[in-house]
Formats: C-alpha cells, structure tokens, sequence
C-alpha cells in the first residue's frame, strides 16, 4: 500500500487561509469516507484533527475543515495562526483492512 | 480523561532486543483496539502493529516475525516486544487507541497517542 501523496510544505500569513491536499486511490481514499487528519507539533505526538472526512472531534477549532472529492482529500485551516504551524498528515483506511498515512506537510506560518 | 504513557525505549544494539510498555488510563485496554506506530526522526507515520480487542494481530512487513504486540489487562498496559533489531527500526515509537467502525470491521482512525519513546539501534 502506497503512501497518500501529500505536498511537503504550505505556507501561508497570519489570518489567511492554506489548504493541504492529500491524494490517494480508489483503494483507499476514493473507496471509503474514512479520511482522517493529524496535527503534529515539532518533538510532539500526533494529535487528532479530523476523523471520518469532516468531523471534528471534541475541543479542535472549527478553523479546522476538511473535505473529500473523489480519491482526494483537503485540509483547510482558516485564520491561521502561530500555533497552528505544525506538520500535518492525512490517513486513509484501504481496501486490504489497512490504515495508510500519507507523507506530511509542514505548515508554515509567515 | 484518556491518558497513554510509553516507556522502554533507548539505545540497543543490532541484533538486540528491547521491550516498549504503555501504560493505559481513562480506559480499559482490553476492551479497545490498539496500535504501535512509528516515527524515523524527520520522516512520516508508519503503523507497525495493531491488537485487536478479541487477542488478534497484524503487523507491518517490515517488523513481522520480529516484533509482537500484547497487552496485560490486570496491569492495563500495551507491549511491543521487538527482537532483532535493525538499525533502520531507529524511530519514535506511539502506541495508539484506534476507531473501530464495524461496517467495515476494520480500524479507521486513530483516536489517542501517547507521547512516543525514542529507541536507537546502533553499535
């Protein structure tokens, strides 16, 4: 199973909005709605953002969304801020009962 | 509140062997399903083993048949026993809880981490 494709960096102004896109196949991404995000901090564990394509679980900002189209995932964090610069890594659950993660993506804030 | 504490980790040498424990709270483990996932320093997320809450296993290829997961449901705790370790197991180890959706049967997320222990394979 291959990794989600992901772009190594985003960058973006206080206040701005960036999207993080995370590509997959019809074997993973494209087959089921079970996309999940995760917000890393440098020397930090991954920490859940968005389960299930959009939701968002208990306590994440709502500055956090997220969508599928096909075999591809987005990420948008809106009014970025500070702490929001972070490495951030899509997930899919694939046809072989798998969890795949895709590459990460550094989010950097101007 | 959802608490997992690694330990365990540290330096060994090729070809040694090392066990990771963690320590579960808020929860019970053996009614969940649980993985360890990895971290090579710099580089991504890989899911090494998971346990399924009725005792079964998966691993990745790279770990099977040196690396096994278990758990103690009196001491509420996850392993991961790892023998024959290479230099390129070198990573921050994450046990995780996971989702389990039973539509697909299968895990489709993970919901908790905890905050890793370094393990270095290296002469």
């Amino acid at each position: 199973q291959s990794a989600l494709t992901q772009p190594a960096s985003v960058s973006g102004s206080p206040g701005q909005s960036i999207t993080i896109s995370c590509s997959g196949s019809t074997s993973d991404i494209g087959h089921y709605d079970y996309v999940s995000w995760y917000q890393q901090h440098a020397g930090k564990a991954p920490k859940l953002i968005i389960y299930n394509v959009f939701n968002r679980p208990s306590g994440i900002s709502d500055r956090f969304s997220a969508s599928k189209s096909g075999n591809s995932a987005s990420l948008t964090i809106s009014g970025l801020q500070a702490d929001d610069e972070a490495d951030y890594y899509c997930c899919s659950y694939t046809t072989l009962n798998t969890l795949v993660f895709g590459r990460g993506t550094k989010v950097t804030v101007l | 509140e959802v608490h997992l504490v690694e330990s365990g980790g540290g330096l060994i040498q090729p070809g040694g062997n090392l066990r990771l424990s963690c320590a579960a709270s808020g929860f019970s483990v053996s009614g969940q399903y649980m993985s360890w996932v990895r971290q090579v320093p710099g580089k991504g997320l890989e899911s090494v083993a998971v346990l399924y809450s009725g005792g079964g296993t998966s691993y990745a290829d790279s770990v099977r048949g040196r690396f096994t997961i278990s758990r103690d449901d009196s001491e509420n705790t996850l392993y991961l026993q790892m023998n024959s370790l290479r230099p390129e197991d070198t990573a921050v180890y994450y046990c995780a809880r996971n989702k389990f959706e039973t539509l697909v049967r299968g895990l489709i997320f993970y919901e908790d981490w905890g905050q890793g222990t370094l393990v270095t394979v290296s002469s």
